[in-house]
């Protein structure tokens, strides 16, 4: 069975401080990873991919299967990025379903 | 529409009752997926559906819950007998294929909030 976890429930940082929230996973075949964002009082939405190898304001996660790692990073935080986020994972045999972590929820404090 | 629509947005109900969440996915969109939010435990999956059908419901928390999706289209979430511990969000989804990694990105409308008191 496949399984994400964000180990930090609340990570509170600095404007202009690095930020690496972090993702694991466990699952027996080739994954596909991304990250969801959820602003105040908006609706989930897709923050980025791995295959699509993007950096979206200012973001990137590199997927690391030998650590089965996929941690979202961004070296100077913005108060704007203060939100909940969700790493997820695809599952084989239904479609483009998603399993997620848990969430951590970023704070940008100014 | 231009975006994933579910109603309503707000739904206080007595313990007991049965209430009905509805999802309008996006115009075109095969795919189409409800999951729960509850405080403190993330985001859970219950049901996806392709087309009309269900070939996973392995997230259903129990018999009290069920789901149909008609016309290829509207789906709705029933959930009878409601209990304390359903209140959460009800989150709808929908994505253009069911194909895995076939690259289609999964679009959120804004979840029904359900309170059981």
């Amino acid at each position: 069975a496949q399984r994400v976890t964000q180990p930090e429930k609340l990570l509170s940082v600095f404007k202009g401080a690095p930020v690496e929230l972090k993702c694991n996973y466990s699952y027996s075949g080739s994954p596909e990873l991304f990250w969801y964002v959820q602003y105040s009082r908006q609706r989930l939405q897709l923050l980025l991919r791995h295959i699509s190898r993007e950096s979206i304001k200012g973001f990137t996660a590199d997927l690391n299967k030998g650590e089965t790692s996929f941690h979202l990073k961004k070296p100077f935080a913005q108060e704007e990025d203060s939100a909940m986020y969700y790493c997820a994972l695809t599952r084989i045999g239904a479609g483009n379903m998603l399993t997620f972590g848990g969430g951590t929820r970023l704070m940008v404090k100014p | 529409g231009a975006g994933v629509s579910q109603s309503p947005s707000n739904k206080v109900t007595e313990k007991g009752k049965d209430v009905e969440l509805r999802c309008d996915p996006i115009s075109g969109h095969t795919a189409l997926y409800w999951y729960r939010q509850s405080l403190g435990q993330g985001l859970e999956f219950l049901i996806y559906f392709q087309g009309n059908s269900a070939p996973d419901k392995s997230g259903l928390p129990s018999d009290r819950f069920s789901a149909e999706r008609t016309g290829g289209s509207v789906s709705t979430l029933t959930i009878q007998r409601t209990q304390q511990e359903d209140s959460a969000v009800y989150l709808c989804a929908s994505s253009s294929t069911g194909g895995y990694h076939s690259g289609n990105t999964i679009y959120f409308g804004e979840g029904s909030w359900l309170t059981v008191v």
